[in-house]
Parts: C-alpha cells; sequence; structure tokens
C-alpha cells in the first residue's frame, strides 16, 4: 500500500508564480525525502527532513515536516519553466520495514 | 563519470519470453533496488540488495528474479510468469541502507506484446 499520498495530483501556474505539493503518510517515520522526476527520466533526489526536523532549506526549495498530521509540503518559489517535472515525496518507515515507500505524485506543469 | 547506468532505454519482446535488464552503478554503494512504474503512479519496489549475494523480496516480487554477484551490477530478469510486464523500470542504488538518499538511474521502458 502506498504510505505517502500527494495533493494535488496535478497542478498547472505560471511562470514567476510558488508552487506548493503537499504530502500525508500513515505511520511514524524516520525521514521524508522529495524526488523530482522528468517525463520518461529517474527520479532525482531534491531534499531529505528527518522526523526531528520542522523545516529545510535548499535554494528556491522549502520543505515542511508535521509529524503531528503525518504530512510534509513542499514549495518552490519563483517558478521556472525548467521546474515542469513530477515530484514525488517517498517515506522511511521507523517501523523498519527497510524500503523508501513513495507517492503517487504530484505532476507540475509551469507555463511560460 | 560516476552514475547508475541501464540498458537498453527501450526493450520490446513478446510474450513469454524471459527478458534481463542490466543495472550497472560505479559509485561503491551497497544497496541497489529495483522498482517498477505504470503510467501516472508512483514507484513499486520489486527487488533490493543490501549486499553483494544477498537480496529480498519487495512489495512485487512475483514473476521477477534479480541476482547480486557484484558490487556494480544487480541485473532484473522479467519472466513469463509476470502477467503485466509493460511498464517502466527503474534501478537505483544507496551508499547506506533504503532509507538513505537513492540514485536513480535512467530507465528502461519494457513492452511486451
Amino acid at each position: 500500500s502506498q504510505q505517502g499520498e500527494e495533493d494535488p495530483q496535478a497542478l498547472s501556474i505560471q511562470e514567476g508564480e510558488n508552487a506548493t505539493m503537499n504530502c500525508s503518510y500513515k505511520t511514524s517515520i524516520n525521514n521524508l525525502q522529495w524526488y523530482r522526476q522528468n517525463s520518461g527520466r529517474g527520479l532525482v533526489h531534491l531534499i531529505l527532513i528527518r522526523s526531528n526536523e520542522r523545516e529545510k532549506h535548499s535554494g528556491r526549495l522549502r520543505v515542511t515536516l508535521d509529524t503531528s498530521k503525518k504530512s510534509s509540503s513542499l514549495l518552490i518559489t519563483a517558478s521556472r519553466a525548467a521546474d515542469t517535472a513530477s515530484y514525488f515525496c517517498a517515506t522511511d518507515s521507523i517501523q523498519g520495514a527497510q524500503k523508501l515507500v513513495f507517492g503517487q505524485g504530484t505532476r507540475l506543469t509551469i507555463n511560460p | 563519470d560516476g552514475g547508475i547506468t541501464q540498458s537498453p532505454k527501450y526493450l520490446f519482446r513478446k510474450e513469454g519470453q524471459n527478458v534481463t535488464l542490466s543495472c550497472e552503478q560505479n559509485l561503491n554503494h551497497d544497496a541497489m533496488y529495483w522498482y517498477r512504474q505504470d503510467p501516472g503512479q508512483g514507484l513499486r519496489l520489486i527487488y533490493y540488495s543490501q549486499i553483494v549475494n544477498d537480496f529480498q523480496k519487495g512489495d512485487i516480487a512475483e514473476g521477477y528474479s534479480v541476482s547480486r554477484e557484484k558490487k556494480e551490477s544487480f541485473p532484473l530478469t522479467v519472466t513469463s510468469a509476470q502477467k503485466n510486464p509493460t511498464a517502466f523500470y527503474l534501478c537505483a542504488s544507496s551508499i547506506q541502507g533504503p532509507g538513505g538518499e537513492q540514485y536513480f538511474g535512467p530507465g528502461t521502458r519494457l513492452t511486451v506484446t
């Protein structure tokens, strides 16, 4: 079963606007990661946030984690056409499942 | 030029044939993984290996087999027992265990007719 569920499934915005994607999960985690996938390509790791962290930044990316609500958000500021991709959250369960569990992703389209 | 390579990028097979997908990494990572991705979906774990000569089934291992004879290589065989093999297959590796950052190959798109 999918641990992470992204919301929305698809998002279309104008270049320069901010994009926010959300991820909810079910079990307690060690960490939560965000990945990006361009169409027909492999995934690229963006950022990892540990369960004892609440917010993390990397360039134009800002990730928050609320373990009480079992949710995370990924904010991309000042979006560019090149940000068009699918974004996935992945969770590392604390229950020792020894695997990352990926959500179904948010398809982000940046319109020039 | 370090990274993970998968070959071929596109693969076509007739139903009933076994096919092997290649995955090679020169990152010196101990752990390697195989995922399957269907259109508009997330990734599902097929098999993973944390060390040479050892591997574990993931969530959807039925109809697939793997080997890990070398640290650098983790080939995946899609057997004729896999009922719906047409999909995009992704290989990944990580320095530490499955909970860490994973590095992905470019993927192989398998079409079985």
